[in-house]
């Protein structure tokens, strides 16, 4: 079974674009996970799916960040204006489910954001 | 907000010998996990270890916990060139208002085992 794919690896942009980030979790996993980690620093959360709903979108900075999962599976996260301080690898991770107390988490390869 | 601190942020070792990573975290926890990280990217889970439990093991990892400290460890004995990466504790905290469990994570511990 395939693990948690993340498209593109690399993304590069200019101030001011649009980019969309893609995960694809582990088939049947029904929790979704988007983390950011900056450099030297460890994963911080951004957001949480449960099925097809957002149930957890706390981490999000601000409002130039939106993430969809539209039919359960296959998530976006999409990034408006983009600044320089946006850059940071993009982390996916999927688990069984997001209500157990001990929910492992499976994470993707990552998404190496650089905002020019 | 990061919950964890892992101690040391870089650790040197010749092949063979023993590294241990510390980590400390702030609130009460379900459980703490340790992952691995190679080159910046994909997170490998290694053990976790639930809040009644105060030590486990898995092949040469071995964890303990301590929740009176809020503390945790790690060791990897006979180390190998292949396990350098960088390490990091993330500690399960329920977030009762979404019903879900989100893992907040430390800095890590960048180890270097030299062959």
């Amino acid at each position: 079974g395939a693990g948690v794919s993340q498209t593109p690896s690399n993304k590069v942009t200019e101030k001011g674009k649009y980019v969309e980030l893609r995960c694809d979790p582990i088939s049947g996993h029904t929790a979704l996970y988007w983390y950011r980690q900056s450099l030297g620093q460890g994963p911080e959360f951004l957001i949480y799916f449960q099925g097809t709903g957002a149930a957890d979108d706390s981490g999000l900075p601000n409002d130039r960040f939106f993430a969809v999962r539209p039919e359960g599976s296959v998530s976006t996260l999409k990034i408006q204006r983009t600044e320089r301080g946006d850059s940071a690898v993009y982390l996916c991770a999927s688990s069984l489910r997001g209500t157990s107390r001990y929910n492992e988490q499976f994470f993707g390869p990552g998404t190496r954001l650089t905002v020019l | 907000s990061q919950q964890g601190e892992e101690d040391p942020q870089a650790l040197s070792i010749q092949e063979g010998e023993n590294a241990t990573m510390n980590c400390s975290y702030k609130t009460s926890i379900n459980n703490l996990q340790w992952y691995r990280q190679n080159s910046g990217r994909g997170l490998v889970h290694l053990i976790l270890i639930r809040s009644n439990e105060r030590e486990k093991h898995s092949g040469r990892l071995r964890v303990t916990l301590d929740t009176s400290k809020k503390s945790s460890s790690l060791l990897i004995t006979a180390s190998r060139a292949a396990d350098t990466a960088s390490y990091f504790c993330a500690t399960d905290v329920r977030n009762s208002g979404a019903g879900s469990y989100q893992l907040t994570f430390g800095k890590g511990t960048k180890l270097s085992v030299i062959p």
